[in-house]
């Protein structure tokens, strides 16, 4: 299957730890984007790159958090000094560049964060 | 902050009866997609509607767009136990494809 991979599936870690998260998208899609989902929530945008480039970061993204995406490829999300505010579900999710076309966005099944 | 905001927030039928979940969002828009959520898991994009357009179906999909009153509607018909699940909508502003979620309905369907 291709479809957008993200590793851990789950994550538990005690307050003030790091933590990082992958996302592998679809491969030939250029874009790539963060999401954070809290319980009964929608998903909320963190962060877009068109290939290796971050184009855009939302205000939730503190100044703890931080994504690469070094070679156009797969995504990295770091969170240094976790709090509890950050238990969350992070979604991954990636989309083709088709100029003019409004595309589709493909999620992964997310990584569930849980700070204790 | 979230633009979309879903009615209602949960939804309880009977498998077979048709089920309508509604979307009210706040900016302009270049589209309108919904997705479903089962419990825990990531999101399946169901159909998409464009500002210019004002009704689309998909199988047991309906979706309708009145972007005069800033509001769209899903319509699934003779629902299924499968189809229990949250359902967003998410709107595209502009720009980059950044989605802005509402909270998003849960469905429950009962067999």
């Amino acid at each position: 299957d291709t479809g957008v991979s993200q590793d851990p599936r789950h994550k538990i870690t005690k307050r003030g730890q790091n933590v990082t998260f992958r996302c592998d998208p679809i491969s030939e899609h250029n874009r790539l984007y963060w999401y954070r989902q809290t319980l009964g929530q929608g998903p909320e945008f963190l962060t877009y790159f068109q290939n290796e480039a971050q184009l855009e970061k939302s205000r939730l993204l503190s100044d703890r958090f931080s994504a690469e995406r070094p070679k156009g490829s797969f995504s990295t999300l770091e969170i240094q000094r976790t709090e509890q505010g950050d238990s969350a579900m992070y979604l991954c999710a990636s989309s083709p560049d088709k100029p003019l076309t409004p595309d589709t966005q493909y999620f992964g099944p997310g990584t569930r964060l849980t700070v204790l | 902050s979230q633009q979309g905001e879903e009615d209602p927030q949960a939804l309880s039928i009977q498998e077979g009866e048709n089920a309508t979940m509604n979307c009210s969002y706040k900016t302009s828009i270049n589209n309108l997609q919904w997705y479903r959520q089962n419990s825990g898991r990531g999101l399946v994009h169901l159909i998409l509607i464009r500002s210019n357009e004002r009704e689309k179906h998909s199988g047991r999909l309906r979706v309708t767009l009145d972007t005069s009153k800033k509001s769209s509607s899903l319509l699934i018909t003779a629902s299924r136990a499968a189809d229990t699940a949250s359902y967003f909508c998410a709107t595209d502003p502009g720009g980059y494809n950044k989605l802005i979620f509402g909270a998003g309905t849960r469905l429950a369907v009962h067999p």
